[in-house]
């Protein structure tokens, strides 16, 4: 069954602190992988990889594939208190480009 | 430039009564997937809807839950006789068209969040 794993679960940082979030996973022909930010609403969508060692950068949020390990992180610098969310990772699994496997998620918190 | 659109937020029912929970895709998206967020647990995938086709249910328990997408009109996950294990929140997400060999990205709702009592 695929399976995707992300650490740590839960994470509390201060404010201006750089947080590394992880992300592995085990599926059957792997397409892409996915990061989301959950707030009390909508996952809104953050990145999407599909090669390797390719860094997707959005202003203090990047992340980067590595294919070989089998894995992926979020890095997210100067952190800020609206920083504070739920990052979900997934991967399209099973060889389909629609069906996402999420994982359970890291649950950060910024404090002033 | 609305989103992906689902309503209600909030739901309650009584053990055996009907649910119904809708989803209006982004404008533009002909693709609608369903998920269910259990308590401590990931997303789970339910179903994979175009227009007027179920394409993947696999994820949906055999009894009691089905889906549809109409030719016109939203997107509807149906769960009767609900139990309390269906309390969950449920999330529709939509994506534009599919090309073989390619990936999209999926834009989430807001979710419903069903309470069964």
């Amino acid at each position: 069954e695929d399976k995707v794993v992300q650490s740590p679960l839960s994470l509390v940082v201060h404010e201006g602190d750089t947080v590394t979030l992880n992300c592995s996973y085990e599926v059957t022909n792997f397409r892409s992988l996915l990061w989301y930010k959950q707030e009390k609403k909508a996952p809104t969508f953050l990145f999407m990889l599909t090669s390797s060692g390719i860094e997707k950068k959005s202003g203090r949020l990047s992340s980067i594939l590595d294919k070989k390990e089998l894995s992926s992180i979020l890095n997210i610098t100067a952190t800020q208190t609206g920083d504070s969310a739920i990052y979900l990772c997934a991967v399209y699994s099973g060889g389909s480009n629609y069906k996402l496997t999420f994982g359970k998620g890291t649950l950060l918190t910024v404090n002033p | 430039n609305a989103g992906v659109m689902q309503n209600p937020r909030h739901l309650v029912r009584r053990r055996g009564q009907e649910a119904r929970l809708r989803c209006s895709p982004m404008k533009g998206h002909s693709h609608v997937y369903w998920y269910r967020q259990l308590p401590e647990e990931g997303l789970k995938f339910m179903v994979y809807l175009q227009k007027e086709n179920i394409i993947d249910e696999s994820g949906m328990p055999k009894e009691r839950f089905s889906a549809e997408f109409p030719k016109e009109g939203p997107s509807i996950l149906r769960i009767q006789q609900v139990v309390r294990g269906d309390s969950a929140a449920y999330f529709c997400a939509s994506s534009p068209r599919l090309a073989s060999g390619y990936t999209y990205e999926q834009y989430f709702g807001p979710g419903t969040r069903l309470t069964v009592t």
